[in-house]
């Protein structure tokens, strides 16, 4: 079964607010997490990862929190835009293996 | 580089036909996969490969099969088609050295088998 998953199906924010969109891990051993965002009928996409021996990462507009304690991952976008409006996926992998393992997913939804 | 491409994007089947989903990378990457995605669902990985000559299972492999008969091909196929295989299928690749797994996803086959 999945391993991970995500609080709520659909997030909708005002342009400009900033987003948190949740993800809850079930695996002791993961060690490894992505976030992905995937735009209307296109593959998702890379946005940033984060190892188990970090709690905190950073990107443009985008920061990554792990809470190993209560296996608990957010992507935090600042200054939400419409362009960031899409389906965002967390995975994430165990022990050395390459294959990672995808939540359902969240629907950002950005009202200008 | 053109990355991840799948053909065909879009496949219309009846229950029982078969048929093969290309996927081709140029980026010499060692691991390829095949994951399916259903409407409000996360992806589902279907068999994925660590090289060529060398493929496995993954949690949904029944109803398809794959070959990796060199590192820049992936195909899947469909042998018996179903109305259960409508979903869009996504083909992946990675990397498994250096410092991020980040996978590299191709835009989709979309499969509605009638």
């Amino acid at each position: 079964g999945e391993s991970v998953g995500l609080h709520l199906p659909t997030l909708s924010v005002q342009e400009g607010d900033n987003s948190i969109i949740n993800c809850a891990y079930s695996n002791s051993a993961s060690d490894y997490f992505i976030w992905y965002k995937q735009e209307s009928g296109k593959g998702p996409q890379f946005i940033i990862d984060i190892r188990s021996n970090m709690d905190k990462r950073q990107g443009q507009r985008v920061t990554v929190l792990l809470n190993k304690t209560v296996k608990h991952l957010s992507l935090q976008i600042a200054a939400t835009q419409p362009g960031d409006s899409a389906v965002y996926f967390c995975a994430d992998r165990s022990g050395g293996s390459y294959i990672p393992t995808f939540g359902r997913g969240t629907s950002l939804i950005v009202h200008p | 580089n053109a990355g991840v491409t799948q053909t065909p994007k879009f496949r219309i089947l009846k229950i029982g036909q078969s048929m093969t989903l290309q996927c081709a990378q140029d980026m010499n990457h060692n691991y390829m996969y095949w994951y399916r995605q259903d409407p409000g669902m996360g992806l589902k990985l279907i068999y994925y490969s660590v090289g060529a000559g060398i493929t496995d299972k993954g949690e949904v492999p029944n109803g398809y099969n794959v070959s990796r008969s060199t590192t820049e091909d992936f195909p899947l196929r469909l042998e018996l088609a179903a109305p259960s295989q409508t979903s869009v299928y996504f083909c992946a690749s990675s990397w498994t050295s250096g410092n991020t797994g980040e996978l590299f996803f191709g835009e989709g086959s979309r499969l509605t088998v009638l």
